[in-house]
């Protein structure tokens, strides 16, 4: 997997648009970035993945750079159950011997 | 339709002593995966089954032992509890289809004093 690189912290307004960036300058042409969050002592949540085009669901959109060395999860209307920490993976979607790589990640807090 | 779940949700053991914790999932997936997370750190894969019957060893596997006898049921096995095994145990469980993606289960938060 490639190596990532996150802010370890953010703060957000709540109700506003939460920004977060993730740096993945080795990506691979054929690995796609996922989001993953985990809410205090729960499990780990997907949010959303992408390869190159931006991508929008209920939870979030991504932004991935026209060179995909970086990317951005956008949370629109921040809530403060979106206090979490936010992991940004890449991976190659070939099958077999497959794991999720988390690093630290980046601990967003909503301020009410 | 629970998702994954895991038992217990909280352990306390003693040095040198046994247990097994379960992970059951109910969307018929035939990957699932241990992981162990550790404080300021990200997830470890312990061990991994691709299947019924099949288990294969992740990047932390030692001290522990896991079993896949059937496809809804992943058991992890601490034989002999240390110390350095104190940690937070979490399971996942996913399709082996595209995105792939990894539904996990609430943990299980083991101490072993």
């Amino acid at each position: 997997d490639a190596k990532t690189t996150q802010p370890p912290s953010m703060d957000c307004a709540e109700g506003r648009a939460a920004n977060l960036p993730c740096n993945h300058s080795t990506i691979s042409g054929n690995e796609y970035v996922y989001w993953y969050r985990q809410i205090h002592s729960q499990g780990p949540q997907y949010i959303i993945h992408g390869l190159k085009n931006n991508e929008t669901n209920e939870m979030a959109s991504l932004i991935i750079t026209e060179d995909r060395k970086s990317s951005t999860l956008i949370l629109p209307h921040a809530t403060l159950r979106d206090t979490a920490v936010y992991y940004c993976i890449v991976r190659a979607p070939n099958f077999g011997n497959e794991k999720l790589t988390f690093g630290t990640g980046t601990r967003l807090t909503i301020i009410p | 339709n629970a998702g994954v779940t895991q038992t217990p949700k909280f352990r306390v053991l003693k040095t040198g002593q046994s247990m097994t914790l379960l992970c059951a999932q109910d969307m018929n997936h035939e990957y699932m995966y241990w992981y162990r997370q550790d404080p300021g750190m990200g997830l470890r894969l312990i061990h991994y089954s691709v299947g019924e019957g099949t288990t294969a060893k992740g990047e932390v596997p030692d001290g522990y032992n896991v079993s896949r006898l059937k496809k809804q049921n992943f058991l992890l096995g601490l034989e002999s509890a240390a110390p350095s095994q104190t940690s937070v145990y979490f399971c996942a469980s996913f399709e082996a289809s595209w995105p792939y993606e990894q539904y996990f289960g609430p943990g299980t938060r083991l101490t072993v004093t």
